[in-house]
């Protein structure tokens, strides 16, 4: 397997614009999250979905995000309209069951910079 | 809530020990992880240890857990420049999602 595939691996966009941020879990995996990266607050869970559903978005900062999953093997996570400070580096991960010793397997992340 | 606490930087020499500290405050949690971030990449899981131990070796990683002060350590002796990167430390109670600590850079100087 390719492991966690994040699309793009980096995007730059001006300030307004729409970004759709995209993961390709991996394969029979039924677990997958979205995290945000940054300096100043570290690695903070936004959303995770188990089969599909979003299961705990407690992390999403505003109503500019949105995170979907039509299907097991795709999910999005869209920032509309962007802001500066939403740069940072976005990290999707999955796993499989949610057992207490389940390793998370992390995609490469996608560095967004607003400006 | 809960919440997890690193250091934010350690510098040691080559072929020193490396010892990086982290503490939780979720009483409940069961495992404990150790991630390992290198530069421009995700995370990957390096080890972890069940509450109910004290301490696990692999190779060169050693984590200690007091469970009682809720503090959790990653030792990697013998550290080599290969080993310069972001190490994280987990926790996940229940079914809860894993909830990080902000993250250790550790710089190794040759």
């Amino acid at each position: 397997d390719a492991g966690v595939i994040q699309s793009p691996r980096h995007e730059v966009t001006e300030m307004g614009q729409e970004v759709t941020l995209r993961c390709k879990p991996i394969s029979g995996h039924d677990y997958l999250f979205w995290y945000r990266q940054t300096m100043m607050r570290g690695l903070e869970l936004l959303i995770y979905f188990n089969n599909n559903v979003p299961i705990d978005d407690s992390g999403m900062p505003e109503d500019r995000f949105s995170a979907k999953m039509p299907n097991a093997s795709f999910s999005t996570l869209k920032i509309q309209p962007s802001e500066p400070r939403d740069s940072a580096v976005y990290f999707c991960a999955s796993n499989r069951g949610q057992g207490l010793n389940t390793e998370a397997f992390f995609g490469q992340g996608t560095r967004l910079t607003v400006v | 809530g809960e919440d997890v606490e690193q250091s934010l930087f350690l510098s040691v020499r080559e072929g020193d020990s490396s010892v990086i500290n982290c503490t939780y405050t979720d009483s409940s949690s069961t495992y404990l992880y150790w991630y390992k971030q290198e530069p421009g990449a995700g995370l990957q899981l390096l080890t972890y240890i069940f509450s109910n131990m004290d301490m696990k070796q692999d190779q060169r990683l050693t984590v200690l857990l007091n469970k009682k002060d809720k503090h959790l350590s990653l030792r990697i002796a013998d550290t080599q420049t290969g080993d310069s990167a972001i190490y994280f430390c987990a926790e996940k109670a229940g079914r809860r999602a894993l909830t990080f600590g902000s993250g250790t850079r550790l710089q190794v100087q040759p």
